[in-house]
């Protein structure tokens, strides 16, 4: 079946350090990945996306790395903020339209 | 402003009563889709319309019926509640039914509560 999975749960990080938030698919016919962060209280946000044809991506201050070979995806976040303070969900595109999300890291950012 | 609507916010009520959640999107999408985010936090789709038409619909039971009268509403009623229907519901809206480079767009949320 389709799985898309996140080794931690939970993420503390001192402001100033950079974060890496990780991520395990299952479905290795996906093409399309994505990252999604969610505030407390609000809908998830688009924050990154990358084709499978593609080993990294980079946003502002964000970064997302594919490994194919080991159907892995990771989220940088440089410089974290408090205001990166957030529940982070990877998610991938099946071919069938649906999108399907891992199970998400809540991110802690220590003043 | 608000890109994609979601109307209540807040919903509490009795076990077996019948609601609805209703979803308006301004981005001139075609498609929109509802989500299910259970108190772990883990999110599934569970419906999706494109330009009125269902063209996902998950393993959901069939209490649920989604509702699109034109693209830009989604609506999600919801009969006979029951307990294990308490969760978050978030709509979201998409240029075309997911493909690569479309991003999904997602509403506050309804917390949903069933007493």
């Amino acid at each position: 079946g389709e799985s898309v999975g996140l080794h931690l749960p939970t993420l503390s990080v001192q402001e100033g350090d950079n974060s890496i938030i990780n991520c395990a698919y299952s479905n290795s016919a996906s093409d399309y990945f994505i990252w999604y962060k969610q505030e407390s209280g609000k809908g998830p946000q688009f924050i990154i996306d990358i084709r499978s044809n593609m080993d990294k991506r980079q946003g502002q201050r964000v970064t997302v790395l594919l490994n194919k070979t080991v159907k892995h995806l990771s989220l940088q976040i440089a410089a974290t903020q408090p205001g990166d303070s957030a529940v982070y969900f990877c998610a991938e595109i099946t071919r069938g339209g649906k999108l399907i999300f891992g199970q998400g890291t809540e991110l802690s950012v220590k003043p | 402003d608000t890109a994609v609507s979601q109307t209540p916010k807040y919903l509490v009520t009795q076990m077996g009563n019948d609601k609805s959640i209703k979803c308006e999107q301004n981005l001139g999408h075609d498609t929109m889709y509802w989500y299910k985010q259970d108190s772990k936090k883990f999110l599934k789709i569970m419906f999706s319309y494109n330009n009125k038409e269902l063209i996902i619909n998950e393993t959901v039971p069939n209490r649920f019926s989604p509702k699109s009268p034109d693209k830009a509403h989604l609506n999600l009623h919801i009969n006979s509640l029951e307990l294990g229907d308490s969760a978050v519901y978030f709509c979201a809206s998409s240029g075309t039914p997911g493909g690569p480079g479309n991003i999904q767009y997602f509403g506050a949320g309804t917390r949903l509560s069933v007493l």
